[in-house]
């Protein structure tokens, strides 16, 4: 089935670690997101991008960094640089001006 | 700044009741319109949507919405709820023509909790 992908499901790590979460999609399409969860602020925008080797920052980009080498793939690195980290995350993909997510990621950092 | 605002924050139901959850948003264009819901340990799903035409548009599960272009208004609404409807809901708002890809910017969500 097409879909979005993102893994792990749940992931730990220690303060002052980097850490990559995973976004796979096989929906062929060119527009890709990475949201921000937490409980009583909705989702907001970290980075975009609109098509292979190009991404733009979102509304709260500091601490984080993202690369789009490939049409299906749009992995988000949460650096040391982010203050705090623990949230959930949702990776999207676009067509038609239609947002698809991924099941999310719940990051906690200890 | 572009802004989308849930009025409710926490609502309580019971069984059979109607629902209305407010959505109000702040863009100067042409903007394309999403409720979304996530239920208990859920992924987000799509509720409905407007993008243009009828005003009044219906979505999956008995769920539908009012586009007021006047009130910059698009309320969700249900005329009896069920056990299965608490979740979270979400507001969504992108703009057509943005340099921004059409990412979607939320509201902060509204819990419902049906009894």
């Amino acid at each position: 089935d097409g879909g979005i992908t993102q893994s792990p499901k749940y992931l730990f790590r220690k303060e002052g670690q980097n850490v990559t979460l995973s976004c796979e999609q096989n929906l062929n399409h060119d527009a890709m997101y990475w949201y921000r969860q937490d409980p009583g602020q909705g989702l907001r925008l970290i980075y975009y991008s609109q098509i292979v080797n190009d991404f733009q920052k979102g509304d709260i980009a500091e601490g984080y960094s993202v690369s789009r080498e490939k049409k299906e793939s749009f992995p988000l690195t949460v650096t040391s640089a982010q203050k705090n980290p623990t949230a959930f995350y949702l990776c999207a993909s676009n067509r038609a001006q239609e947002a698809f997510f991924g099941q999310g990621t719940r990051l906690t950092v200890v | 700044a572009q802004s989308v605002s849930q009025h409710n924050h926490h609502v309580i139901l019971s069984e059979a009741a109607s629902l209305e959850l407010g959505c109000n948003y702040s863009y100067g264009g042409t903007v394309n319109l999403f409720w979304y819901v996530q239920y208990p340990g859920q992924h987000l799903q799509l509720l409905l949507k407007y993008f243009s035409g009828d005003p009044l548009v219906k979505g999956i599960k008995g769920f539908e919405a009012e586009f007021i272009k006047s009130k910059f208004s698009f309320n969700l609404r249900k005329p009896s709820v069920q056990w299965s409807d608490t979740a979270e809901y979400f507001c969504a708002v992108n703009a057509r023509g943005s340099n921004s890809g059409y990412a979607l910017n939320f509201g902060k969500g509204t819990s419902l909790l049906v009894t």
